[in-house]
Order: C-alpha cells, then structure tokens, then sequence
C-alpha cells in the first residue's frame, strides 16, 4: 500500500486566492482527518470523517475552510480567501476502526507545507 | 473528557545514554495510548500503542512504553540514545469509538535532542 497520499507537498499562493490540498486515504480505511500543525498551536484537528460524512467541524477555523469527501478515496481541504495567518502544515491522516477495541491508531500522509504571501 | 500533558517540551541526551520521555493522561475510561514521532519535515509515525494488552509495550526503533494506571502515566523509554533518534515525539490518548466520535488527541509535543 502507498499510504496516505497528500498533493500538493509545497504550496506557495497569494493572499486571497483559493487553495484546495488534496487527500487519498488508505483503500479500506473508514476514517479521515485533517489536521493542521504550526509552530505556535501544535497540532489541531480541524475536521474528520467517517465512511465519508463529516462527524467534527469544530476545529475548523473559520467559514473560510471547508472539506469535503465524496467518495471513500479522496477528501479535500479548501481555504477561500486564504491568508497570510493560514500558513502551516496540513497533515491528512486515515484509520481504521472496527469494535470498540479496534484502535489501530492512524496513518499519517507527508503533509502540504502551505506558504500564504 | 481524554487529555494528555507532555511533561517536558524539550529533553537532551547524549548519544548512548538512555532516553525518557513523560507523558500523564486523563481518561474517563480504559484509555487507548499511543507515541507518535515526528522527524524534521516529515509527517508522524506510529511508534508504538497500548489497547489494554499488555502493559509494557514495544514499539519500532527500541522504544517502549510502560502504562501505569495508579500513576495515570505512559512513559516512553530507550535503553540507548542514536543520533537518528532527535525527532520530535507527540503522546496520544484516543477518544472513545464505537459512537462516532472516535479521534486521537495530541500532546503538545517533546523535541528530543541527541548530542555526539
């Protein structure tokens, strides 16, 4: 298996453009999560999904952000108008969880190292 | 609510010498525990978990964990510091699954430190 695939791994854009970082999750796994790391705040979940419905926007910063998962293969993180304060690393991670007892933990993609100017 | 506290946001060692690195949790349950390590641009691996077998666990690279329910702590231990090693390491404790609202929470993170 691949792992978690995230495109692009460098963005570099403009204040007030819109930037979508993409997802591919490991084939089987029914949860997704983005996440978000800056030196300042660590790392923050900023929405999940299971089996592609979206369970946990509360860390989604503001309505600037938005995700999306159509199918079990791929999500989406979108920022429009990004800003100078949204650059970070943007981290998708994906998991299996079967019973209660099912914890396997998560599988992290490389992440999109995103520079707003 | 789970929560974990990285005791030491930055810990040294020497080559060769053994490493610790602390991290307490709060659980309402039995929790799940786990170490991720985090090297210099890249993105978070699984070191080790504890999901209520075991309590000494054995993780990848010589790193293990003992969980300790009475001193509510998860302790990642290596005999022998490498170089290789200098990552920075997150603690995380798992939110309850089975009713849709299963998610990991972090520790903010210790930066480990090898010297030669």
């Amino acid at each position: 298996d691949a792992g978690v695939i995230q495109s692009p791994r460098h963005e570099v854009t403009e204040m007030g453009q819109e930037v979508t970082l993409r997802c591919k999750p490991i084939s089987g796994h029914d949860y997704l999560f983005w996440y978000r790391q800056t030196m300042m705040r660590g790392l923050e979940l900023l929405i999940y999904f299971n089996n592609n419905v979206p369970i946990d926007d509360s860390g989604m910063p503001e309505d600037r952000f938005s995700a999306k998962m159509p199918n079990a293969s791929f999500s989406t993180l979108k920022i429009q108008p990004s800003e100078p304060r949204d650059s970070a690393v943007y981290f998708c991670a994906s998991s299996l969880a079967g019973d209660r007892e099912g914890i396997y933990g998560y599988t992290f993609g490389s992440g999109t190292r995103l520079t707003v100017v | 609510a789970q929560s974990v506290t990285q005791l030491d946001s930055h810990v040294s060692v020497s080559e060769g010498t053994p490493v610790l690195l602390r991290c307490n949790y709060s659980s309402s349950y039995s929790p799940s525990l786990f170490w991720y390590v985090q090297h210099p641009n890249k993105g978070l691996q699984l070191l080790l978990k504890y999901t209520s077998a075991a309590t000494l666990v054995k993780g990848i690279n010589g790193f293990e964990a003992e969980f300790k329910k009475s001193e509510t702590s998860f302790h990642l231990t290596k005999p022998s510091a490498h170089m290789s090693d200098a990552a920075e390491y997150f603690c995380v404790v798992s939110d309850l699954p089975g009713d849709s609202s299963y998610k990991l929470i972090f520790g903010s993170g210790t930066r480990l430190l090898v010297r030669p």
